[in-house]
């Protein structure tokens, strides 16, 4: 099985742009995380998506969004970026049990993007 | 709030010896805790999920117990080995809590 794949791995934007990145999860996977994670503030939740629909959110401000496609693969977007926003972001793709728990994560390589 | 606390940031131990990471919650009862490794440039991997009716789970040297009294995991890796220096997270899945991690180094 092929594991879950993030591009780019690397950006480089400036203050005020927006950016784009992709997650394809593993196939069969329907819930895709995304995760913000800084050397300062750990892994940080932004969003879950599941059958195309947010169903979690994170304490993050309006610019950050995504958004689920119906093979499940998955988008966030960033708008009007700052310099706070370098980090590097993780994808998870995840199955879920029969109780709706969801099994173990697994996480792509991440991008990592550095805003200047 | 709600928190998951990795109290320890960094453990540095000797190779051989048992390694022990605490996992600390606070203000909730997670029904079940995941614990996983990170390399440096890398995503988190998966190791172990332990339930709350569950004491103990092992894999190999890998060894996590569950004690919903004082709101604790503690993770254990025996025999340590220099290639088992890397940050370890717990998390509770459900609400996609993660601890905050605990770099491991173990020095040959």
């Amino acid at each position: 099985k092929a594991g879950v794949t993030q591009t780019p791995r690397y950006l480089i934007k400036t203050r005020g742009q927006q950016v784009t990145l992709s997650c394809s999860p593993i196939s069969g996977h329907r819930s895709v995380s995304w995760y913000q994670q800084t050397p300062g503030q750990g892994l940080q939740f932004l969003f879950e998506y599941f059958s195309e629909t947010q169903r979690n959110k994170g304490n993050f401000p309006g610019r950050f969004s995504g958004r689920q496609f119906s093979n499940s693969r998955s988008e966030m977007n960033v708008s009007t970026l700052e310099l706070g926003d370098s980090a590097l972001y993780l994808c998870a793709s995840s199955s879920e049990g029969l109780a709706g728990e969801k099994d173990e994560q697994y996480f792509g390589p991440g991008t990592r993007l550095t805003v200047t | 709030s709600q928190k998951i606390e990795q109290n320890s940031e960094a453990l540095n131990i000797q190779e051989g010896k048992t390694a022990t990471l605490t996992c600390n919650y606070t203000n909730y009862s997670p029904a079940y805790l995941q614990w996983y490794r990170q390399d440096p440039g890398r995503g988190p991997v998966f190791l172990l999920l332990i339930r709350e009716n569950e004491k103990e789970k092992r894999k190999e040297r890998l060894k996590v117990t569950f004690d919903t009294t004082l709101k604790q995991s503690l993770f254990h890796i025996t025999a340590s080995q220099p290639a088992d220096s890397a940050t370890y997270l717990c998390a509770n899945n459900n609400d996609m809590r993660f601890g905050a991690g605990t770099r491991l180094t173990v020095k040959p």
